[in-house]
């Protein structure tokens, strides 16, 4: 049985440029969530899709956005990249959007702004 | 707002050790309260939970309490190991926030042989 698998490991973007990232929940999961995890901080909530539609949203910009297919994977958008987005963003899946006993995360994207 | 502050890191035992990390959180309604671990280069682990007042999580030896007289789920373990070494996550999910998990800044542990 699978867990939560991302994609791509690492990427390097330069200030300005636009990127995608990619999450496959868990099996038999139909929760994403997103969060952003700087250097030697704590993951902070971006947003979380159920039912292919952005449900709650943390504190982050428009240049955020995402999507959740009919098979519940989901992308994360970043426009604009700024030297601040550099982090680890890691995703969350689960079997509802009300269960926070639940959640398995994945390895995580690292993404690096030069 | 809701928020979890954690001690600060790094802690440094030797292996056998007694571990505290502790952490105090700030919500309002009653949260669920969680500890989360990060090995690194990996994602995070459920370590263990808590879903009312009173309530005792524990896993793999590793415990808390939650106490909500004083807002604190602090994390506690006998006796570390080196294989404890990793950065530790206290979090909480507060009432009908959907599963939203709230981090604190995490706490960095160190167990030397």
């Amino acid at each position: 049985d699978a867990g939560v698998t991302q994609s791509p490991t690492h990427l390097i973007k330069t200030r300005g440029q636009q990127v995608t990232l990619r999450c496959s929940p868990k099996s038999g999961h139909d929760t994403v969530s997103w969060y952003q995890q700087a250097l030697g901080q704590g993951p902070q909530f971006i947003f979380q899709y159920y039912e292919e539609e952005e449900r709650q949203r943390g504190n982050f910009p428009d240049r955020f956005s995402g999507h959740q297919f009919p098979n519940y994977s989901s992308e994360l958008n970043v426009n604009a990249l700024l030297l601040g987005d550099s982090a680890l963003y890691l995703c969350a899946s689960s079997l509802n959007p009300g269960d926070p006993y639940e959640q398995y995360f994945g390895p995580g994207t690292r993404l690096t702004v030069t | 707002g809701n928020s979890v502050t954690q001690m600060e890191g790094p802690v440094t035992l030797s292996e056998e050790a007694f571990l505290t990390i502790n952490c105090t959180y700030t919500a309002t309604g009653y949260p669920s309260l969680f500890w989360y671990v990060q090995y690194p280069g990996e994602g995070l682990q459920l370590l263990l939970k808590a879903t009312k007042a009173d309530d005792k999580g524990s896993n793999k030896g590793f415990e808390a309490t939650y106490r909500k007289e004083t807002t604190s789920f602090h994390l506690e373990k006998g006796s570390v190991q080196v294989s404890d070494s990793a950065v530790y996550f206290c979090a909480l999910s507060g009432s009908n926030q959907g599963g939203k998990l709230i981090f604190g800044q995490g706490t960095e542990l160190s167990v030397k042989p």
